[in-house]
């Protein structure tokens, strides 16, 4: 068990660039979730995965975030033509259980910078 | 109405003294409850889950929970300036999917 992993720990970019970020979950781990945190805030939904199924994205979700996660391992999740406002921290969790009740074990996760 | 309200903080205690930390939650369907403790900088890591009603101990942390009325709480007894951190809440709903939603989170500075 090595934990959550995310790449990379820091990302600055150029408005308007496309950013992708990568998460590998604890091995076995059929549930995977991302967030993202902004300063001074709890982290904030953004979308699920089942094994390699998209259960649920957040409505406040723009069409430029997209994510996937082939064959129920890593997910990557991608920002298309950055804005100033996606500047945050992505974090990504997972969690084995098929019960509600079950802790998420959180990655480092990614500081995206928008300049 | 936000789906997890947690007061921001920050919450100032000295040294030795009993942290309160408080939680209300909208979805009456949330099933289990969970405090995270968030460093600067650094993910959240869990302190405490609770599932029923009623108070769960566990070294100097306590949480307490009342469906009745949609709160959920936590206690940090002989309270350290290591305890200095964010204390986030988070709801896991089952409503079709398995999701996490959290609270913004109580500052808490624990003064020497």
């Amino acid at each position: 068990d090595t934990g959550v992993s995310q790449n990379p720990r820091h990302k600055i970019t150029k408005r308007g660039q496309n950013v992708t970020f990568r998460c590998d979950p604890i091995s076995e781990h059929n549930r995977l979730y991302w967030y993202r945190q902004t300063l001074g805030q709890g982290p904030e939904f953004l979308t699920y995965f089942q094994n390699e199924a998209q259960l649920e994205k957040s409505r406040l979700l723009s069409d430029r975030f997209s994510a996937e996660r082939p064959k129920g391992s890593f997910s990557t999740l991608e920002i298309q033509r950055t804005e100033q406002g996606d500047s945050a921290m992505y974090l990504c969790a997972s969690n084995p259980s098929w019960e509600i009740n079950e802790k998420l074990f959180f990655g480092s996760g990614t500081q995206l910078s928008v300049l | 109405q936000k789906e997890v309200e947690q007061n921001s903080g920050p919450l100032s205690v000295p040294e030795g003294a009993i942290a309160s930390l408080n939680c209300t939650y909208s979805d009456r369907g949330s099933q289990s409850f969970f405090w995270y403790r968030q460093y600067s900088g650094k993910s959240p890591e869990l302190i405490m889950f609770i599932y029923s009603n009623g108070d769960k101990e566990d070294g100097r942390f306590t949480a307490q929970l009342n469906k009745a009325s949609q709160y959920v709480s936590l206690l940090i007894r002989d309270s350290q300036p290591s305890d200095s951190a964010t204390y986030l809440c988070a709801v896991g709903l089952r409503s079709g999917t398995y999701k996490y939603i959290f609270g913004t989170g109580t500052r808490l500075k624990v003064l020497a």
